[in-house]
């Protein structure tokens, strides 16, 4: 069946950088994109990016330009979320979405927690 | 930057019929903003239930409906279910670029 599984909690110091996995399996990767969410504790949920697993293509919000880098790797079926110079308030649940029509599968999510 | 606007809470008796909205900053929301809607249960990760204005998932219970209402995006809830209780996210795209609204709480009581 379809899933999205993603790789661990983190715990980060202010400054640092985090990169999360999302393992893709059940169907073929570069068929389709990958939208990264997150959610921070009693927060609304916010749009991080996207990439296109077949071309690589990636479209990032104005927030996080510069901060936010998408990739995949297509042998492994996966796609890579790295967030750099955390802060506090990047504490959050970060999601993997596939997405071509629906955003129809949600990975389980990725608590990273920044603190000092 | 864009502004997705939600109302903040909204109660709907069991059995009952309820419009959530979704509207945009930078004007009337039409079909080329895509609307999604999107059911968060606390502790639970987000499932989509409506995607590009108005169509279903297979797992969206009947009940829901997506449309363009006034300007806004809308999701219709008739014969709401406890069930239903729930947070509510709508989401646009803004030339391929994504914005979440805020959020709406729905109660069912």
């Amino acid at each position: 069946q379809v899933q999205l599984v993603q790789s661990g909690a983190e715990v980060k110091k202010p400054g640092a950088s985090v990169k999360v996995s999302c393992k893709a399996s059940g169907y073929t990767f570069t068929y389709y994109a990958m939208h990264w969410v997150r959610q921070a504790p009693g927060q609304r949920l916010e749009w991080m990016g996207w990439i296109n697993a077949g071309n690589g293509n990636t479209k990032y919000p104005q927030k996080f330009q510069g901060r936010v880098t998408i990739t995949r790797d297509t042998s492994a079926t996966t796609a890579y979320m790295e967030l750099s110079s955390l802060r506090s308030e990047d504490t959050a649940v970060y999601y993997c979405v596939r997405d071509w029509s629906g955003m129809d599968v949600w990975g389980q999510g990725t608590t990273v927690t920044v603190s000092s | 930057q864009a502004v997705v606007t939600q109302e903040p809470s909204l109660t709907v008796s069991p059995g009952g019929t309820v419009t959530l909205t979704c509207g945009s900053s930078t004007g009337a929301v039409t079909s080329g903003h895509y609307p999604y809607w999107f059911q968060q249960k606390p502790g639970q990760a987000p499932r989509t239930l409506i995607y590009d204005t108005s169509n279903k998932h297979s797992w969206t219970p009947a009940r829901f409906s997506g449309s363009l209402l006034g300007g806004k995006a809308a999701l219709t809830l008739s014969g709401a279910q406890p069930e239903d209780e729930a947070e509510y996210y709508c989401l646009l795209s803004y030339s391929g670029a994504r914005l979440f609204g805020g959020g709406t709480k729905l109660t069912v009581l």
